[in-house]
């Protein structure tokens, strides 16, 4: 089983869709929670971060993590052509010091039709 | 802030040749660096982790002497795939974490390098 679990998609939705992406994963000790948005041929770029448990609100980006099922959402409101995109979600636990290393999901491809 | 400079962004090599790629901080210093590659419609995959002045920590099943890690200052890492071959053909990208940030801080990443073996 690997440690983070994520649809490969690829999920195609309207102009103005809210969009849900979803990762669950299994180590119980990550406690930060990261959301990267990857273009085509592009290094990702960071969109979301959160700690431990709840929502985060970021202009029409939502990120939610639930600790107890393991589980991290990203929501995308009012959603954009220009969304479309790889979405990666990433999280690392508290060891390692400065060399902590951040486990990825393999992403989802988002397509928004315009 | 938090800028981190890749190059070159896209390379083609003939087998056998080796090729060197550069990770850049271009607005802080990166005590860590780490190197990831990416294979079409797959997730980024660490291979090795590199510390300023210190040897790189590979990660399991990656060659330390196929791909050569060099940290040599606060603003500079180099990856070099020696004796490339075309299963090396890939998107290596690298990222940073500098001096001040926190260990659970999240990292800033190049925009990568596409390698092409032939």
């Amino acid at each position: 089983q690997k440690e983070v679990e994520q649809d490969p998609g690829p999920l195609s939705v309207p102009e103005g869709a809210i969009v849900s992406l979803n990762c669950t994963y299994s180590n119980s000790a990550f406690q930060y929670f990261m959301w990267y948005r990857q273009y085509s041929r592009k290094g990702p770029e960071l969109l979301m971060y959160t700690y431990s448990s709840g929502n985060k609100e970021d202009g029409r980006f939502t990120a939610q993590v639930d600790k107890s099922s393991k589980y991290i959402s990203l929501f995308i409101r009012d959603s954009q052509p220009s969304d479309s995109a790889t979405y990666l979600c990433a999280m690392s636990s508290n060891y390692g010091g400065a060399t902590n290393k951040l486990i990825f999901g393999t992403g989802t491809l988002l397509a928004v039709q315009p | 802030g938090a800028v981190v400079s890749q190059h070159p962004s896209w390379v083609i090599c003939k087998s056998g040749t080796s090729v060197k790629i550069e990770c850049r901080s271009l607005d802080f210093q990166a005590t860590t660096m780490f190197w990831y590659r990416q294979f079409p419609k797959q997730s980024l995959m660490l291979m090795a982790t590199s510390n300023e002045g210190s040897k790189a920590t590979y990660e399991q099943g990656v060659e330390k002497d196929k791909f050569l890690i060099n940290h040599a200052s606060l603003t500079l890492s180099t990856l070099t795939v020696t004796s490339a071959h075309p299963e090396d053909s890939s998107f290596y990208i690298c990222s940073a974490r500098g001096r001040q940030a926190a260990y659970n801080s999240p990292l800033h990443f190049g925009n990568g390098t596409r390698l092409t073996v032939t």
